[in-house]
């Protein structure tokens, strides 16, 4: 079946370091890939989203790239701040479906 | 303001209690589903529901249910029968026609068990 793998954490970066979270896929197809953020004691928040081939997806200076050649959606930012440290969860849908399949969820913390 | 509201924050059960979470949305989403969140396990989806008085199990259904009454609503029971029911609970909704668009999450009931 369909699975989503991120990198295990808990990841500890310091401020204005750059970020990088692997987030890999196994499906039969394209589907709908997806980064969620959530910050302590809270749900889940889309961060951003790319729904097709070499789309990139990108928000509040992250970034991710849908490269169907690796199967892969990591997640990227250049500059962290305090205010990112949270639980980055990776996730697939496919069209039609109302499923969203997500990976284990990667820690961040970002001291200043 | 549109939004997801779930109560309670903190939930407690006895030994053989059931519970019911409540999931009230006002965005005028059709799709409403029910995760269950264990630290290093990320979320599970227990039930979700495309429309009104029609639910589907998700991928750890057992021990819960749920109904779909109104739109708006979709309370989840923790039965006596889940023998682990010790998690972070969310709830989201989405548009029933637009599956590549997002979910929307509450903010989560933490069930404990006492």
């Amino acid at each position: 079946g369909d699975s989503v793998t991120q990198m295990e954490g808990p990841v500890t970066l310091s401020e204005e370091a750059f970020l990088t979270i692997n987030c890999t896929y196994t499906a039969t197809g394209y589907p709908s890939l997806f980064w969620y953020v959530q910050y302590p004691g809270e749900g889940l928040q889309l961060l951003l989203k790319a729904t097709k081939a070499d789309d990139k997806g990108s928000n509040k200076g992250f970034e991710a790239t849908y490269r169907k050649e690796t199967t892969s959606f990591h997640l990227e930012k250049g500059s962290v701040q305090v205010s990112d440290s949270a639980v980055y969860f990776c996730a697939l849908r496919w069209a039609g479906s109302y499923q969203l399949t997500f990976g284990k969820g990667t820690k961040l913390s970002v001291i200043p | 303001d549109g939004g997801i509201t779930q109560s309670p924050k903190y939930l407690f059960r006895k030994e053989g209690q059931n519970v019911t979470l409540s999931c009230e949305q006002n965005l005028n989403h059709d799709a409403m589903y029910w995760y269950r969140q264990d630290p290093g396990q990320g979320l599970r989806l227990i039930y979700y529901s495309q429309i009104v008085n029609d639910f589907q199990k998700g991928d750890i259904a057992e021990g819960y249910s749920v109904s779909r009454e109104k739109k708006e609503s979709f309370p989840l029971t923790v039965t006596s029968a889940q023998k682990n029911p010790t998690a972070f609970y969310l709830c989201a909704s989405s548009y029933r026609g637009e599956t590549n668009e997002k979910l929307f999450f509450g903010s989560g009931t933490q069930l404990s068990v006492l």
